[in-house]
């Protein structure tokens, strides 16, 4: 069963325009990632946030962590064609690498 | 690096036949996964190993699935006999702990017919 479950479960924007997916779990979790994956490749990892941590930044992106909400968000901002891909947020529930993906946001980026 | 490399890149089969999926890890890397991903279900962890030991296979959908690691550089998931239903992506990941990034391969797109 999923774990994790993101909203939107699509997304269009222009180019040079943020784009904010979330990510809902159900269980208490030891740190919460997301990966993209661009059509027909593997997942690729993007960033990894620790339960006790609230907010991470790489380049671009912005991830947010509310473990009281059991939430997390993630911003890409001044988005380009480029982002174009389906995200997924995976939770590692019990510190043994296994991850539990959700369904995934898929972003279109429009030029 | 090469990364993670999965063969075939796609797989199409009769319903009844024995299909073999192969994956070599990123070199040194210590955990291999397993993952299936179909429209329906997501992604779905299946099996996976830790220095060649398979560790937890309770994703395993039936008996029909089976999977071996028989060194450090090589693990095949095996499904016989195939159904349609086994239709799906199939990629294998892996690991170096304590990093707990994932490493995907391209995965192999299986059609049953």
């Amino acid at each position: 069963s999923q774990q994790g479950e993101e909203d939107p479960q699509a997304l269009s924007i222009q180019e040079g325009e943020n784009a904010t997916m979330n990510c809902s779990y159900k269980t208490s979790i030891n740190n919460l990632q997301w990966y993209r994956q661009n059509s027909g490749r593997g997942l690729v990892h993007l960033i990894l946030i620790r339960s006790n941590e609230r907010e991470k930044h790489s380049g671009r992106l912005r991830v947010t962590l509310d473990t009281s909400k059991k939430s997390s968000s993630l911003l890409i901002t001044a988005s380009r064609a480029a982002d174009t891909a389906s995200y997924f947020c995976a939770t590692d529930v019990s510190n043994d690498y296994k991850l539990s993906f959700g369904a995934g946001t898929t972003v279109t980026v429009r030029a | 690096d090469a990364g993670v490399i999965q063969s075939p890149r796609h797989e199409v089969t009769e319903m009844g036949q024995e299909v073999t999926l192969r994956c070599k890890p990123i070199s040194g890397h210590d955990y291999l996964f397993w993952y299936r991903q179909t429209m329906m279900r997501g992604l779905e962890l299946l099996i996976y190993f830790n220095n060649n030991v398979p560790i937890d296979d309770s994703g395993m959908p039936e008996d029909r699935f089976s999977a071996k690691m028989p060194n450090a550089s090589f693990s095949t998931l095996k499904i016989q006999p195939s159904e349609p239903r086994d239709s799906a992506v199939y990629f294998c990941a892996s690991l170096q702990g304590p990093n707990e990034k994932l490493f995907f391969g391209s995965g192999t797109q299986l059609s049953v017919l």
